[in-house]
């Protein structure tokens, strides 16, 4: 039931775009995204429950398509400080938890 | 405003041992989860506590057991610890299913 991510990895340069997408085989309730730098916790930058819209803040911003059960995260004019690991958490309704994408790794180059 | 404390942030333990992990936060968040991250796996969540008083098995509950202490604090216990164990622990709290986690710093526990 774990969600799954891709791509796995992705290199950019500063000021490039980048998507990051995660799929369901069940039905979705909500889904999260994080950011985790290394060493560091997990960051929460949004979720998208079923019914609502896409959502965003600064350039970074995520839609959710439940018809089909995935969530992209889209990354606009990448900055260095947008390096990391990205993880998508999914909830689907009957447990009241999260499972989370094995994660993609970010890298922005100057 | 401390969020999500856990201690210890280091561990070294020996085949056999047991220890308790705590965790605690100050959002009044009604949920708290543990989870333990492994390289190339992601999270993977050990158990949960949706509210004061109830406590679930996650994924990977073997080997482990929580205690709901208060609307505060919940920790994971290690009875008899397995170089398997050998892993980072966070502890992550929520308000309510649909707000985002906080997570805690993580635990970095080796099991020798």
């Amino acid at each position: 039931q774990q969600p799954v991510q891709s791509p796995q990895a992705v290199i950019l340069r500063e000021g490039e775009d980048a998507v990051i997408n995660c799929s369901s085989s069940k039905a979705l309730y909500s889904v999260h995204w994080y950011r985790q730098k290394h060493g560091e916790a997990p960051v929460f930058l949004m979720i998208l429950l079923k019914g609502g819209e896409q959502k965003g803040h600064e350039k970074i911003s995520a839609s959710f398509n439940e018809k089909k059960q995935q969530s992209s995260l889209y990354l606009t004019a990448s900055q260095l400080s947008y390096s990391g690991t990205y993880f998508c958490g999914t909830d689907l309704g009957s447990a009241r938890q999260l499972t989370f994408g094995s994660g993609t790794q970010l890298t922005v180059l100057p | 405003n401390a969020g999500v404390t856990q201690t210890p942030k280091f561990q070294v333990l020996k085949t056999g041992q047991s220890m308790t992990l705590q965790c605690a936060q100050d959002m009044n968040h009604n949920s708290m989860y543990w989870y333990r991250q492994d390289p190339g796996m992601g999270l993977r969540l050990i158990y949960y506590s949706a509210s004061e008083g109830t406590t679930d098995k996650g994924e990977v509950p073997n080997g482990y057991n929580v205690s709901r202490l208060n609307k505060r604090e919940f920790s994971l216990r290690l009875e008899s610890a397995a170089p398997s164990q050998t892993s980072v622990y966070f502890c992550a709290s929520s308000l309510d299913r649909g707000r985002g986690y906080t997570f805690g710093s993580g635990t970095r526990l080796t099991v020798v």
